[in-house]
């Protein structure tokens, strides 16, 4: 099976500006969750999307925003560049099992530069 | 909160040497997933091994093991026979009830020397 892919790998953006990100999951895996990595922070959950929904969300403002498709494809959003935002997106999708726990395998990451 | 403990900033090993990462966490679940990622200079997170709460017999991988106590709610990671390839970066993480998200700690930067 393909792994997550991620595109583009490369952003570089301008402050104010908007970006689009996109996630294409395992076939088959239901959920797509992303996160922000950066040196200070860390790993950080932004939100996570399962049949469409929102399922989870993170505490980042507004700017940040997701969507998921019905081939579970999934696309993240963030309005009103910000410095801080530079950072490594990374993706991960799992497959939800109905009982127990999942495993979230991750995509190679967008680094997101903002100029 | 769910918090996961990494103490160790960053670790040597000589090739073909073991050593061992830890990690705490902190849960009130009852069941729940432990995982160690691997990621090396290309940012890709790798799976490097997976423990379920509810089973008392370590995880093993290849050269990877776990050591899980739970009790003491530790979970380090043994890499036997350390290769070049080894060298990453390792978290250690949390997924606490299934559908929440995974919680990470700050990571152990493994160096391998030859």
């Amino acid at each position: 099976k393909a792994g997550v892919t991620q595109t583009p790998r490369y952003l570089i953006k301008t402050r104010g500006q908007q970006v689009t990100l996109s996630c294409s999951p395992i076939s088959g895996h239901r959920s797509v969750s992303w996160y922000q990595q950066t040196p200070g922070q860390g790993l950080q959950f932004l939100f996570e999307y399962f049949s469409e929904t929102q399922r989870n969300k993170g505490n980042f403002p507004g700017r940040f925003s997701g969507r998921q498709f019905s081939n579970s494809r999934s696309e993240m959003n963030v309005s009103t560049l910000e410095l801080g935002d530079s950072a490594l997106y990374l993706c991960a999708s799992s497959f939800v099992l109905a009982i127990g726990l999942d495993t979230q395998y991750f995509g190679p990451g967008t680094r997101l530069t903002v100029l | 909160a769910q918090t996961v403990t990494q103490s160790q900033p960053e670790m040597s090993v000589q090739e073909a040497e073991t050593v061992t990462l830890s990690c705490t966490y902190d849960t009130s679940e009852s069941d729940y997933y432990l995982f160690w990622y691997k990621q090396p200079p290309s940012r890709q997170m790798i799976l490097v091994i997976r423990q379920e709460a509810y089973k008392q017999q370590n995880a093993t991988e290849n050269r990877f093991s776990v050591n899980f106590q739970k009790a003491a709610k530790s979970f380090s990671l043994k890499i036997s026979d350390s290769q070049l390839g080894d060298a990453a970066m390792y978290f250690c993480a949390s997924n606490p009830s299934g559908n929440t998200p995974l919680v990470f700690g700050k990571g152990t930067r493994l160096s391998v020397i030859a």
